[in-house]
């Protein structure tokens, strides 16, 4: 299947900071998506997002089809932001392939 | 609220023991997926069902059996379980998927059911 690599494993933000993930992926992709992970376990949709850059409030995404990537901006970082950020990909040879995940913590 | 509910939330059983996990979908979805989230582990898709249809079962232990009996309504019979078996499960559901389980546009996850086998 398709190697999902995310970048850093591991975040500590003060409150306030910006920030950006990471998400390498080692084949063409049809499908992209970035979730975000609250401590009771729910999966909360970000962007669906196989090319090109969207906005969301203080959240953003970019996806370099070509060049295999996608990186997830947090600006203006708030407590609530913490949590696990999975980013997910697919193509017409395979399924749905998770990474290991960003652990983000917010710090006040 | 994504629009995908799973009941119940949380669970404990013994490995004798025979249970049910639950998702119901509103969104008028086409495919329902289930998937297995480990302690440490990446999430694992188990199983997917497109219009009632099951499309792909990736190597799962038959002590797990999806029912899928509409489209908006998936479970899974769980009996004879592993103390390894603990961990959440997650339903998803997409309007669209391929032929071989491949999601063709965005998938919405329930909450999980966080199974503790003892």
């Amino acid at each position: 299947g398709i190697q999902v690599e995310q970048s850093p494993p591991d975040l500590i933000l003060q409150e306030g900071a910006n920030s950006t993930l990471r998400c390498n992926f080692s084949d063409s992709v049809n499908n992209l998506q970035w979730f975000h992970q609250n401590p009771w376990g729910q999966l909360i949709n970000l962007f669906y997002i196989p090319s090109g850059t969207k906005q969301n409030g203080r959240l953003s995404a970019t996806t370099v089809a070509t060049e295999r990537y996608s990186l997830l901006y947090i600006s203006s970082s708030q407590t609530t932001d913490s949590g696990v950020y999975f980013c997910a990909v697919s193509s017409n040879d395979y399924k749905l392939s998770f990474g290991a995940g960003t652990t983000v913590t917010v710090r006040a | 609220e994504t629009g995908v509910t799973q009941t119940p939330r949380h669970l404990v059983m013994g490995m004798t023991n025979k249970k049910s996990l639950k998702c119901e979908q509103h969104l008028g979805h086409n495919a329902m997926y289930w998937y297995k989230q480990s302690a440490k582990k990446p999430l694992e898709l188990m199983f997917v069902y497109s219009l009632e249809e099951r499309v792909e079962n990736n190597s799962v232990p038959s002590r797990f059996s999806p029912e899928c009996p509409n489209s908006s309504h998936l479970f899974l019979h769980l009996h004879t379980l592993q103390p390894e078996d603990s961990a959440l499960y997650l339903c998803a559901s997409s309007q669209d998927v391929t032929l071989w389980g491949q999601p063709l546009n965005e998938q919405f996850f329930g909450p999980g059911t966080r199974l503790t086998v003892l």
